[in-house]
């Protein structure tokens, strides 16, 4: 079976500061990476995703991950993030056309923004 | 297009009584998904449904129990519950095929067990 794992339970940054949230997962095939957004109050919202092609993907406000399959990572990263980026960050997977469907998530990571 | 909808957005119910909650998928979509999200456990995946089959289901008790109707509509039942049932349970829905399997989510059923 898959697992998920986010390296930062909690990350504080100034406004302008770059991000980077660590993740890597466990599973021995081909894989179908995300990114996830819960900002609060709100429901989860795809931020990226990975299938297939180049590695790095860009998602929407900004945000893009960089698919290293010989690290097993997908690490999300932000130039310069601001206050609205406040949320919680969520990376999954799901292997690719291997007759599963079911998403694994990583426990998130919780991001503060200071004005 | 219509997002994910759930009913009731919120619940209150005492141990030992059962709970269904509902969730409609995005028009189109023919799988569904369920999830725990507890600030403990984080996101936990209970079962998915596709054309009114359980296709994969997670390592939950058989308190948990859900059905797909013919319009993809789905119902996810917990009986007997527990303190520890309190969660946010959250539905996804998408298309369903294995080559690209993006699930979009509805906003959640809070469930508080007193």
């Amino acid at each position: 079976a898959q697992s998920v794992s986010q390296h930062n339970h909690h990350v504080i940054l100034s406004e302008a500061a770059s991000l980077e949230l660590g993740c890597n997962y466990s599973y021995g095939g081909t894989v179908n990476l995300f990114w996830y957004v819960q900002y609060p109050g709100q429901h989860l919202q795809l931020l990226l995703k990975y299938f297939s092609g180049d590695p790095l993907v860009k998602g929407i406000k900004g945000f893009e991950a960089e698919f290293i399959k010989s690290k097993f990572s997908f690490n999300l990263r932000k130039p310069s993030v601001q206050w609205s980026d406040t949320a919680e960050y969520f990376c999954a997977v799901i292997p690719a056309g291997a007759g599963s469907y079911q998403l694994t998530f990583g426990k998130g990571t919780k991001l503060s923004v200071i004005p | 297009k219509a997002g994910v909808t759930q009913t009731p957005r919120y619940l209150i119910k005492t141990r030992g009584q059962q709970v269904t909650l509902s969730c409609s998928p995005i028009s189109g979509h023919r799988s569904v998904s369920w999830y725990q999200q507890t600030p403990g456990q984080g996101l936990q995946f209970l079962f998915e449904y596709f054309s009114e089959t359980q296709r994969n289901k997670g390592n939950f008790p058989g308190r948990f129990s859900g059905r797909q109707f013919s319009n993809s509509r789905s119902e996810m039942n917990v009986s007997t519950l527990e303190l520890g049932d309190s969660a946010l349970y959250l539905c996804a829905s998408s298309l369903g095929t294995s080559d690209v399997y993006e699930q979009y989510f509805g906003p959640g059923t809070r469930l508080t067990v007193t």
